[in-house]
């Protein structure tokens, strides 16, 4: 069956280290893979898109990889700030007929002063 | 620009009653989306609703409906609410149809709690 697994619920670190979540998948042939922010109570905030083809994509802090072979898609936040506490989704949708946009259980992240 | 709103924010029913539930999207965007998010399943795609048709559906039962309006504004309906209905229910618009290359935006949610 189909399945989006990311490592572990929660994640604790130290103010200015870097964050690595990680985004595995089976029995999917994803189209691209997103990658969302949502803080208690409200909805999720989209934040990267990435590509089948693209390796790599990155944004200000953010940086996220995608490797198909692996199907795992991993997100990197540097120089992490308490503000970046929060729970991170990525999502992705298959490139085949039942296309649907399927998210992962998140990961909870907590940046400590 | 105004971004995504749903009302109402919160809502309690009991057992047995029916639920509406409304979703504006971003002005211009034609695609809304319903999901519904629980702490043990987490965030579930219900149904995309684009250009006033249903373009896709979720794992869930008939108990669970939808509409878009020619405004594009939606609705999603739950009929003969069960215990297990209780949840955040976000809706989600985007420009173009959700299984294009585009991100979605999300409203706050309404939080249903059933009794």
């Amino acid at each position: 069956s189909q399945k989006i697994e990311q490592n572990s619920e929660a994640l604790n670190i130290q103010e200015g280290k870097t964050a690595t979540l990680t985004c595995n998948y089976t029995n999917y042939s994803p189209a691209y893979l997103q990658w969302y922010r949502q803080d208690p109570g409200r909805g999720p905030v989209f934040l990267l898109l990435i590509r089948e083809n693209e390796k790599e994509k990155r944004k200000e802090r953010l940086k996220v990889t995608f490797d198909t072979t692996l199907k795992q898609s991993l997100f990197h936040i540097t120089a992490s700030q308490p503000a970046d506490s929060a729970t991170y989704l990525c999502a992705l949708i298959s490139s085949g007929s039942a296309r649907q946009l399927t998210f992962g259980s998140g990961t909870q992240l907590t940046v400590l002063p | 620009k105004a971004g995504v709103t749903q009302t109402p924010r919160y809502l309690i029913k009991t057992r047995g009653q029916q639920v509406t539930l409304s979703c504006s999207p971003i002005s211009g965007h034609r695609s809304v989306s319903w999901y519904q998010q629980t702490p043990g399943q987490g965030l579930q795609f219900l149904f995309e609703y684009f250009s006033e048709t249903q373009r896709n559906k979720g794992n869930f039962p008939g108990r669970f409906s939808g509409r878009q309006f020619s405004n594009s504004r939606s609705e999603m309906n739950v009929s003969t609410l069960e215990l297990g209905d209780s949840a955040l229910y976000l809706c989600a618009s985007s420009p173009r149809q959700a299984t294009s290359y585009n991100e979605q935006f999300f409203g706050p949610g309404t939080r249903l709690t059933v009794l």
